[in-house]
């Protein structure tokens, strides 16, 4: 089956530090990525996706690409912002399947 | 329109009591999806919609009962909830979902006392 796999949170970054959070996925067939951000309180919104290899997905200066041969979707940012602490979830779906498999969430702090 | 309204945003039910959640989408989305988070977790699937029909049930319990009255609309009716059952539940709607991806609501947070 499906499974998405994020490194362990909780992170804290000082502001203008450059992010990265980790993502590796197992799936059959070309799966699409997605990056979602959940703010406190709120639903989830789609940061990012990328639905082939290759692909860099691209939003409010975080990037991710489709690396097929290591299997990954890595978040990164060059200088986060106090306003970007949220929870982020790493997540898949494959064609014809209705289920968008999740990762397990990071929850991101930046410190002034 | 390129939204998912919810609501109510929060509702507190004894119980016993019945009450329904609201879902609307007016993106033409043919897929509509019922998810329930809990605290410091990704968000669980309980029900698929497509083309207004019942798709998934990833075996949800009886007191949690979903309708789609239109391609706008989800409901979830509740009735004899658990206070295990607090959490936030959302609703997601998709077209060509491999592309564009789920657009999600904000959620109803739901507290059973």
């Amino acid at each position: 089956g499906n499974s998405v796999t994020q490194m362990e949170g909780p992170v804290t970054l000082s502001e203008e530090a450059f992010l990265t959070i980790n993502c590796t996925y197992t799936a059959t067939g070309y799966p699409s990525l997605f990056w979602y951000v959940q703010y406190p309180g709120e639903g989830l919104q789609l940061l990012l996706k990328a639905t082939k290899a290759d692909d860099k997905g691209s939003n409010k200066g975080f990037e991710a690409t489709y690396r097929k041969e290591t299997t990954s979707f890595h978040l990164e940012k060059g200088s986060v912002q106090v306003s970007d602490s949220a929870v982020y979830f790493c997540a898949l779906v494959n064609f014809g399947n209705e289920k968008l498999t999740f990762g397990t969430g990071t929850r991101l702090t930046i410190i002034p | 329109d390129t939204e998912v309204t919810q609501t109510p945003k929060h509702l507190v039910m004894g119980m016993t009591n019945k009450k329904s959640l609201k879902c609307e989408q007016h993106m033409g989305h043919r897929a509509m999806y019922w998810y329930k988070q809990k605290a410091k977790k990704p968000p669980e699937l309980m029900f698929v919609y497509s083309y207004e029909k019942l798709s998934i049930n990833e075996s949800v319990p009886s007191r949690f009962s979903p309708e789609c009255p239109n391609s706008s609309l989800l409901n979830l009716h509740l009735h004899a909830l658990q206070p295990e059952d607090s959490a936030l539940y959302l609703c997601a709607s998709s077209q060509d979902r491999e592309v564009y991806g789920y657009t999600f609501g904000s959620g109803t947070r739901l507290t059973v006392v």
